[in-house]
């Protein structure tokens, strides 16, 4: 069963708007990462942010999480048409291997 | 970052036949390779893990003998998609990772799987 929930489904922001997107999870984690997803590509690493971190930033992106929520949320600022994807929470199963959201369709217009 | 090669990107086959995906580490070794499916407009679920020099290890509801899976070498893991049906059309995508520390995941770039 997946663990992640994205909300929303998905999300139509015009360019230099910041886009959030939110994940809650059910089981305890050690770490849970946010990933994009080009339609019709492979998966690209953003950010994994530590069970005992709150808050991590990485460029435009802010990632929070919230163990006592089991619920996470991925901030892009000043958005871009270019970050137009799909975007995926993961927790980590066993190892490396991840159990992903349900994703989060992003569209951002010019 | 790491790169991992998947390998067709596209692949369209007949009912009935067998279809090889190939991914590879190009740049590090890797014991354990996974492996995804992705239907239009969902998530990844994952498949089955392959391990070096011995047998995958699939997820509940995920056919062994349809679904094969060989991992003969430390660079090269390979999903068989055998006697394919229509309903086996969708993506497939592998990924990889060095290491043991748990940091991140590496994806090869897919494969759009369409049986006709």
């Amino acid at each position: 069963s997946q663990q992640g929930e994205e909300d929303p489904q998905a999300l139509s922001i015009q360019e230099g708007e910041n886009a959030t997107m939110n994940c809650s999870y059910k089981t305890s984690i050690n770490n849970l990462q946010w990933y994009r997803q080009n339609s019709g590509r492979g998966l690209v690493h953003l950010i994994l942010i530590r069970s005992n971190e709150r808050e991590k930033h990485s460029g435009r992106l802010r990632v929070t999480l919230d163990t006592s929520k089991k619920s996470s949320s991925l901030l892009i600022t000043a958005s871009r048409a270019a970050d137009t994807a799909s975007y995926f929470c993961a927790t980590a199963l066993s190892g490396y291997a991840l159990n992903f959201g349900k994703g989060t369709s992003l569209l951002v217009t010019p | 970052g790491a790169v991992v090669s998947q390998h067709p990107s596209r692949v369209i086959c007949k009912s009935g036949t067998s279809v090889k995906i190939e991914c590879r580490s190009l740049d590090f070794q890797a014991t354990t390779m996974f492996w995804y499916r992705q239907f239009p407009k969902q998530s990844l679920m994952l498949m089955a893990t392959s391990n070096e020099g011995s047998k995958a290890t699939y997820e509940q509801g995920v056919e062994k003998d349809k679904f094969l899976i060989n991992h003969a070498s430390l660079t090269l893991s390979t999903l068989t998609v055998t006697s394919a049906h229509p309903e086996d059309s969708s993506f497939y995508i592998c990924s990889a990772a060095p290491g043991t520390a748990v940091t991140e995941a590496f994806f090869g770039q897919g494969t759009r799987l369409t049986v006709v």
